[in-house]
């Protein structure tokens, strides 16, 4: 059935600490990830992606890990700034190869806050 | 490079009326999807459009409905409107379809009373 709400995991770091973000994905044929940021009344902000045939990709500040056993994603962000204080959203893209489309499915998102 | 637009931002309707909603992709991107986000479902896939044809349907009742036009921008329309179609309306633009970086616009914010 339906929820009233979604409840949104919930993360506090200190300004300066790394933060590691998590999310598992359940459809084994998803080729495709990416990490949005969604700042409260903005649309979500592409933070970094991943394909399937990588278990690690670097950005500015940010990491993302791929574990494909345990179908589990992370985003580490270095050095975390009040600024990053925002939803995360991780995505998949079932099988774009196959499906020829663009179609991603959304965590429930976490929420980062960063006490300065 | 000016970033995905959409317009109105925000919308006030009556339930039973209809709503279109526009999307501008940024410049040369020929994907353009469309997103719901609400507090109990989160953010939901509704639609692709790729070179005019839509490449992919989210599971939305036919009252939800789009097309895209040759210079690639989106229109997406909301015909009997229900309370529950209240919500966030996200466009993303895209380069290509088939697995690649969507870009959000700020959304269009609608309310059904």
């Amino acid at each position: 059935g339906e929820s009233v709400g979604l409840h949104l995991p919930t993360l506090s770091v200190q300004e300066g600490d790394n933060s590691i973000i998590n999310c598992a994905y359940s459809n084994s044929a998803s080729d495709y990830f990416i990490w949005y940021k969604q700042e409260s009344g903005k649309g979500p902000q592409f933070i970094i992606d991943i394909r399937s045939n990588m278990d690690k990709r670097q950005g500015q500040r940010v990491t993302v890990l791929l574990n494909k056993t345990v179908k589990h994603l992370s985003l580490q962000i270095a050095a975390t700034q009040p600024g990053d204080s925002a939803v995360y959203f991780c995505a998949e893209n079932s099988a774009p190869i196959l499906t020829g489309a663009n179609n991603l499915f959304f965590g429930t998102g976490t929420r980062l806050t960063v006490i300065p | 490079k000016a970033g995905v637009t959409q317009t109105p931002r925000y919308l006030i309707k009556t339930r039973g009326q209809q709503v279109t909603l526009s999307c501008s992709p940024i410049s040369g991107h020929r994907s353009v999807s469309w997103y719901q986000q609400t507090p109990g479902q989160g953010l939901q896939f509704l639609f692709e459009y790729f070179s005019e044809t839509q490449r992919n349907k989210g599971n939305f009742p036919g009252r939800f409905s789009g097309r895209q036009f040759s210079n690639s921008r989106s229109e997406m329309n909301v015909s009997t409107l229900e309370l529950g179609d209240s919500a966030l309306y996200l466009c993303a633009s895209s380069l290509k379809t088939g697995g690649y970086e969507q870009y959000f616009g700020p959304g269009t914010r609608l309310t059904v009373t």
